[in-house]
């Protein structure tokens, strides 16, 4: 298995306060990519990364900002929770070649009150 | 923006039976890709496949891709209550932009 950590695994927390996600890998992979799954729209791309520093927006962005400042982490920030926020979150990382193959984490489950 | 339909949403079958999912798009791919997700975990990618009218056994599985690369098929033989999750496809425009994924197709495979 690809070596992807997420945290926290799981977590609540309240309206309007700040919350950051952290994606970990091991791989040395050069993208790296945050979704949200909710039922009925599947996965959906919040933002990517194709290198240190170097981001780019998906589909549902708006709420969401993201930072890559080393190869091996990728951090999803929620600058002010909002209870259409909550979601399982994915991070999932691949590499150009082998048509960008991608290795899911484990997923973090945020409930927003 | 480019879509992957995939059908029917809904599967449930008793094992042993036979069943085909689908995954349909009006844009043609450069490669496509299955993926399987058990409840609580992240996609686990099963194949790829990137020639048109490719065909690819995965034990009891068979994954083809269109010859006009525009949509593929998963057969699955004899199903096994194992064979139970969401079956995701995903596709490559081009080389550097994100992977497109359908919505999936939930199997359950009664016992």
């Amino acid at each position: 298995d690809a070596g992807i950590t997420q945290s926290p695994r799981h977590k609540v927390t309240e309206t309007g306060t700040p919350v950051t996600l952290r994606c970990h890998q091991t791989e040395n992979h050069r993208y790296m990519y945050w979704y949200r799954q909710d039922p009925g729209h599947g996965l959906r791309l919040i933002h990517y990364s194709y290198g240190v520093k170097d981001t780019d927006k998906g589909e549902v962005s708006d709420g969401y900002s993201v930072s890559r400042s080393k190869t091996e982490d990728f951090l999803l920030t929620l600058e002010s929770a909002t209870s259409s926020q909550t979601s399982v979150y994915f991070c999932a990382i691949s590499e150009s070649g082998k048509s960008y193959e991608q290795y899911f984490g484990p997923g973090t489950r945020l409930t927003v009150t | 923006t480019q879509l992957l339909e995939q059908s029917p949403q809904f599967l449930s079958i008793q094992e042993g039976e036979n069943l085909t999912v689908y995954c349909n798009s009006s844009s043609v791919f450069s490669s496509l890709q299955w993926y399987r997700q058990e409840p609580g975990e992240g996609p686990v990618l099963l194949v790829t496949v990137v020639t048109g009218g490719e065909v690819k056994k995965l034990k009891r599985l068979t994954f083809q891709f269109g010859d006009a690369r525009k949509d593929s098929s998963l057969h699955i033989t004899a199903a096994q209550p194992g064979d139970t999750g969401l079956y995701l496809c995903a596709g490559l425009n081009s080389g550097n932009t994100p992977l497109v994924f359908g919505k999936g197709t939930r199997l359950s495979v009664i016992a």
